[in-house]
């Protein structure tokens, strides 16, 4: 893979259910990776930075992993409630330099 | 402490004018990176500077875009006579350090040229 991508691109999910959503990015000279949340009319908020193969953080009801290795990280959000609507955007600065280059965002839409 | 700052919010341009787009950093930040989100895309990367220095300017488009980040004073993002694929939002982040460290984003300035 040379990009970051995201997938799906949108989800909606009934209120209560929990559901989770990939973002892959190239494995080779992995540096971070970066989930931020971004509400309509808001500025992308940071979520998590990750480094390390492997790691887990967890925010709340929202936590993410990543496997270095091949190139991938999960986020869930447990028990999704209807303020987790938004766009969650992952980046890596796959180019070097503090360069992040982002997905096109998974898009989660939270049906009461 | 306030987050980052941007203005105008909106802007608009007719075909041929300068857009102008201001952004200041997190007190103590002195890395500041310029994004741009086309209709339907998603941030693509443009400019990363520290102060007085343009470190990396590879997401810029050679002709009519410059970005400066003065001693004092705010960046500034210069599009010189704008066209109407330069409409967009275009975001300001800005960090403490480098090295892939957490980049924090201002609300965008929305650009659009008539």
């Amino acid at each position: 893979i040379l990009n970051v991508e995201q997938s799906p691109q949108s989800l909606h999910v009934q209120e209560g259910d929990s559901t989770n959503f990939t973002c892959s990015f190239p494995s080779s000279n992995f540096y971070a990776l970066h989930w931020y949340r971004w509400e309509t009319a808001k500025s992308p908020e940071a979520l998590f930075v990750m480094t390390l193969n492997g790691d887990e953080k967890k925010k709340g009801r929202i936590s993410a992993t990543l496997n270095t290795k091949e190139g991938y990280s999960y986020l869930y959000i447990k028990g999704s409630q209807p303020e987790d609507s938004a766009t969650y955007l992952c980046a890596s600065p796959i180019y070097g330099n503090n360069r992040l280059a982002f997905g096109k965002g998974n898009q989660v839409v939270v049906i009461p | 402490n306030a987050g980052v700052m941007q203005n105008p919010r909106h802007l608009v341009r007719r075909r041929g004018q300068e857009a102008r787009l201001r952004c200041s950093p997190m007190k103590g930040h002195s890395h500041v990176y310029w994004y741009r989100q086309l209709p339907e895309e998603g941030l693509k990367f443009m400019v990363y500077l520290q102060k007085e220095n343009i470190i990396d300017e590879s997401g810029m488009p050679k002709e009519r875009f410059s970005a400066e980040f003065p001693k004092e004073g705010p960046s500034i993002l210069r599009i010189q006579q704008v066209v109407r694929g330069d409409s967009a939002a275009y975001f300001c982040a800005s960090s403490p350090r480098g090295a892939g460290g957490e980049q924090f984003f201002g609300p965008g300035t929305r650009l659009t040229v008539l």
